[in-house]
């Protein structure tokens, strides 16, 4: 067991460009969260997937804004049309069930110029 | 005003010291969680508790559920204790799985 491993851990993209992140959870977890935190606030959520459900969606994540987990396993997030207010450190998690503690990737780091 | 609210946003204590972080929160949850997250952003779940007291070495968790109130205590602190600590709740059913966090507490102990 290797841990949440998120990929790439920066990324720095010009304005209007398209990015897209990826996360794979611990294999036995079957949920992953995406959170989004900005300098010196706390994350804020933005997602989360049941195996391969995407179950709920914070009003943060604007149609610019997609994610996937298409078989369960590992989960893509995409930002389209990058805006300098999209730079921020996006954190995936994963856990058990609903009744566990969450396990944290060690975020990427996008900055938007 | 955020759901969640940490006390105080910055502590410098000397090695040794006790330490005791604030939290407390506005909504109904179904559980607590205490993180520490480093410079670089990896985040380590310290606690996760519902009622009670937990320990775990030198940490100690304690949650109120009434008073809507949850204590992170240190003891006998050591410079790499130095991280900034974040409260974060589980909201209770209807879809409210994510967490949501307070600002945090940047924490340093010096030698």
């Amino acid at each position: 067991d290797t841990g949440v491993s998120q990929d790439p851990r920066h990324k720095i993209t010009k304005r209007g460009q398209n990015v897209t992140f990826r996360c794979d959870p611990i294999s036995e977890h079957n949920r992953l969260y995406w959170y989004r935190q900005t300098l010196g606030q706390g994350p804020e959520f933005l997602t989360y997937f049941q195996n391969e459900a995407q179950l709920e969606k914070s009003r943060l994540l604007s149609d610019r804004f997609s994610a996937e987990r298409p078989k369960g396993s590992f989960s893509t997030l995409e930002i389209q049309r990058t805006e300098q207010g999209d730079s921020a450190m996006y954190l995936c998690a994963s856990s058990f069930s609903q009744s566990y503690e969450q396990y944290f990737g060690p975020g990427t780091r996008l900055t938007v110029t | 005003k955020n759901e969640v609210e940490q006390s105080p946003q910055n502590l410098t204590a000397q090695e040794g010291e006790f330490i005791t972080i604030n939290c407390s929160y506005s909504v109904g949850i179904s559980a607590l969680h205490w993180l520490q997250q480093h410079p670089g952003g990896g985040i380590v779940s310290l606690f996760m508790l519902s009622s009670g007291k937990k320990k775990h070495g030198r940490l100690i968790a304690t949650i109120n559920i009434q008073e809507k109130h949850s204590s992170l205590h240190i003891t006998a602190s050591h410079p790499r204790d130095s991280a900034v600590y974040i409260c974060a709740v589980r909201g209770t059913g209807g879809g409210a799985d994510g967490l949501t966090f307070g600002k945090g507490t940047h924490l340093i102990i010096q030698p």
